[in-house]
């Protein structure tokens, strides 16, 4: 069973960058599956903002495209999200996620919550 | 590309059932199998309850169906119990390597 962890900061100022890494841990993140990225807007519904697969390659949700950096980093079983330009609507609970068959998302890590705050 | 449309709300009682739509395009719902539905309850991250319109992952009880007609999935979860109360989101394939989610769904158990 997989598990993913989110880390990263809680508060970030607008206009600024976001950074958020995921930790995969029991089971290797070069195991075929693609890995997305989903934000959860306080009181609100999902959006799927991206996915990478092991190799680099990425898909970016059309509407975050201009902003969104995916990479990852196979040696530490990591993969990252940085969102730029931020301003308040992009305050979140940021999941990241081990994709299902055609599923984005069949594991997910807890969450971490991202506040776009001066 | 917009978000799938679903109720804001939906109940029943204890033993009963209730279904959950999720209404979509062509280029998205309507032209894939590719259509999954997450349980997410207050504070916690989302669970997958089913994949590719029909499929159960393991550990997920078979009272949690989904079907799909034309643009439109749904999710039925028969025999509903206090656990089933949750938050329920849909999600499909929308083309283009890009997933778009629903609106959800919040159920309740009088």
């Amino acid at each position: 069973q997989v598990q993913l962890q989110e880390s990263g900061p809680g508060l970030v100022k607008p206009s600024g960058t976001l950074s958020v890494t995921c930790d995969v841990s029991g089971d290797s993140i070069r195991n075929g599956r693609w890995w997305s990225w989903i934000r959860q807007p306080p009181g609100k519904g999902l959006e799927w903002i991206g996915e990478i697969y092991h190799s680099g390659t990425t898909h970016y949700n059309p509407s975050l495209k201009s902003r969104v950096t995916m990479s990852v980093d196979t040696s530490r079983s990591q993969f990252s999200l940085n969102l730029n330009s931020v301003t308040d609507a992009d305050t979140a609970v940021y999941y990241c996620a081990m994709n299902g068959p055609w599923a984005a998302g069949e594991d997910w890590g807890q969450g971490i919550l991202v506040t776009v705050s001066s | 590309q917009s978000a799938l449309t679903q109720p804001p709300s939906a109940s029943g009682s204890p033993g009963q059932s209730v279904t959950i739509s999720c209404t979509g395009t062509s280029g998205d719902v309507g032209g894939y199998d590719r259509v999954s539905w997450y349980q997410q309850h207050p504070g916690k991250a989302p669970k997958l309850m089913i994949y590719e319109v029909t499929k159960r992952p393991s550990g997920v009880p078979d009272r949690f169906s989904g079907s799909k007609s034309g643009n439109t999935a749904s999710l039925t979860v028969s025999g509903l119990q206090t656990e089933d109360e949750a938050d329920y989101f849909c999600s499909s394939y929308g083309g283009s390597n890009n997933y778009v989610f629903g609106t959800g769904t919040k159920v309740s158990v009088l």
